[in-house]
């Protein structure tokens, strides 16, 4: 069975950092792209970030680019997100995704339970 | 960005009635030399994370009752719940995959009247 677990949120000042994790198993981690989509509180979703199964080839939304950086390690199944420069529009949880194909953009065929990141000072 | 206008924004129906739930891209998101419409759907409950239903528009994942179906070509998608039943109380999002950045609609909430 497929499994994502997302750790690493929190409450964070404007300005500040935070690293997201998100654990997978049950699948061959290296052979999937994975993203990153967000859902302010009681908003829809937006993606925000997506990484290809050998980590070659990156993707942001505009809204972060420059600040976020995705990355992952394939000999420990596990996905990043490392997120600078917060702002309180950032303030959302935070979904790790899988994609359906190992690079490009496709549909995001299981998602975790998600890890909340609110910015506030 | 290719935007994804979904319709109505909420529903409200007794058990076992129909629901639709209609889905728009600002462009054309089938592409022709593969056949296909580049549209997702998903199902979020409340306190859960989205759950694919549909990709290319109209094939169903795995362990998705019959009751639901995907729909459309171009720029015009359909969601249809032929039924309702009480666990379909859900925000629906479609989502294309044709351009980047991947953008979702606005989501439809499906309740019981």
């Amino acid at each position: 069975e497929v499994e994502l677990l997302e750790s690493g949120g929190g409450l964070v000042q404007p300005g500040g950092s935070l690293r997201l994790s998100c654990a997978a198993s049950g699948f061959t981690f290296s052979s999937f792209a994975m993203s990153w989509v967000r859902q302010a509180p009681g908003k829809g979703l937006e993606w925000v970030s997506s990484l290809s199964g050998n980590g070659d080839s990156t993707n942001y939304a505009d809204s972060v680019k420059g600040r976020f950086t995705i990355s992952r390690d394939n000999s420990k199944n596990t996905l990043y997100l490392q997120m600078n420069g917060l702002r309180a529009e950032d303030r959302a949880v935070y979904y790790c995704a899988k994609e359906a194909v190992t690079i490009g953009d496709h549909y995001f065929d299981c998602w975790g339970q998600g890890t909340l990141v609110a910015v506030s000072s | 960005d290719i935007v994804m206008t979904q319709s109505p924004d909420s529903l409200s129906l007794s058990l076992g009635e129909r629901a639709t739930i209609s889905c728009k891209s600002s462009q054309s998101i089938f592409s022709r030399p593969n056949n296909r419409a580049y549209l997702a759907w998903y199902q979020q409950k409340p306190g859960q994370p989205p759950k694919l239903l549909f990709y290319w528009a109209s094939t169903r994942e795995s362990g998705v009752p019959d009751r639901f179906s995907g729909s459309g070509s171009r720029t015009d998608f359909t969601l249809t719940i032929s039924s309702l039943q009480a666990e379909d109380v859900a925000v629906y999002y479609c989502q294309q995959y044709y351009s980047a950045p991947r953008t979702f609609g606005q989501g439809t909430k499906v309740e019981i009247k």
